[in-house]
């Protein structure tokens, strides 16, 4: 079972606030790192595919970045809005099928 | 455009019954993944499959579980004679695959709304 640690476990920010929370994971057989946001009641949503080293990808005020040789990601989100506020995750796959999830950092935006 | 369905979305069932639930991929997927979220854990992986070929059934936890894909698009997930442990909510997602090694991973993964089974 390999280890994917997400970092905070939760986060209460105010509206307007830039935040940012950690994936680290195994820093050998690296394939792809895949963020997905997870909104109460909802599916789960892809955010970002990221497959090199130094990777920086954005999508409006969320971006995230990519070391594979330390093993972490960074997901930054700039100005909060409420409707940020989901559980973030992050996935490792590895040889084999499996993609190994972290347990997710669960943000909330205060109005 | 029609995402992942899966059915039903909620199941209360007794110790030792057995349960079906149901995914429908996105139409061209051939990737299909099967997770679960139990209380305060991670997601955690089941099963694989890939077009027609032989799944990967290495994340079930029990051979209370299998599961079937047919046609290469609906799948199963069966349970039988399920514990109070099952109790988790059930999640299928779909991607692009191909037969080559590890395309799957480069391929993001839409996900169904999930099953939440409790069992009593």
């Amino acid at each position: 079972i390999l280890n994917v640690e997400q970092s905070p476990q939760s986060l209460h920010v105010q509206e307007g606030d830039s935040t940012n929370f950690t994936c680290s994971f195994p820093s050998s057989n690296f394939y792809a790192l895949h963020w997905y946001r997870w909104e109460t009641a909802k599916s789960p949503e892809a955010l970002f595919v990221m497959t090199l080293n130094g990777d920086e990808k954005k999508k409006g005020r969320i971006s995230a970045t990519l070391n594979t040789k330390e093993g972490y990601s960074y997901l930054y989100i700039k100005g909060s809005q409420p409707e940020d506020s989901a559980t973030y995750l992050c996935a490792f796959p590895n040889t084999g099928n499996q993609f190994y999830f972290g347990t997710g950092t669960s943000l909330t935006v205060i109005p | 455009g029609a995402g992942v369905s899966q059915s039903p979305s909620n199941k209360v069932t007794e110790k030792g019954k057995d349960v079906e639930l149901r995914c429908d991929p996105i139409s061209g997927h051939t990737a299909l993944y099967w997770y679960r979220q139990s209380l305060g854990q991670g997601l955690e992986f089941l099963i694989y499959f890939q077009g027609n070929s032989a799944p990967d059934k290495s994340g079930l936890p029990s051979d209370r579980f299998s599961a079937e894909r047919t046609g290469g698009s609906v799948s199963t997930l069966t349970i039988q004679r399920t514990q109070q442990e099952d109790s988790a909510v059930y999640l299928c997602a779909s991607s692009l695959g191909s037969g080559r090694a590890f395309f799957q991973f480069y391929n993001e993964q839409f996900f169904g709304p999930g099953t939440r089974l409790t069992v009593l």
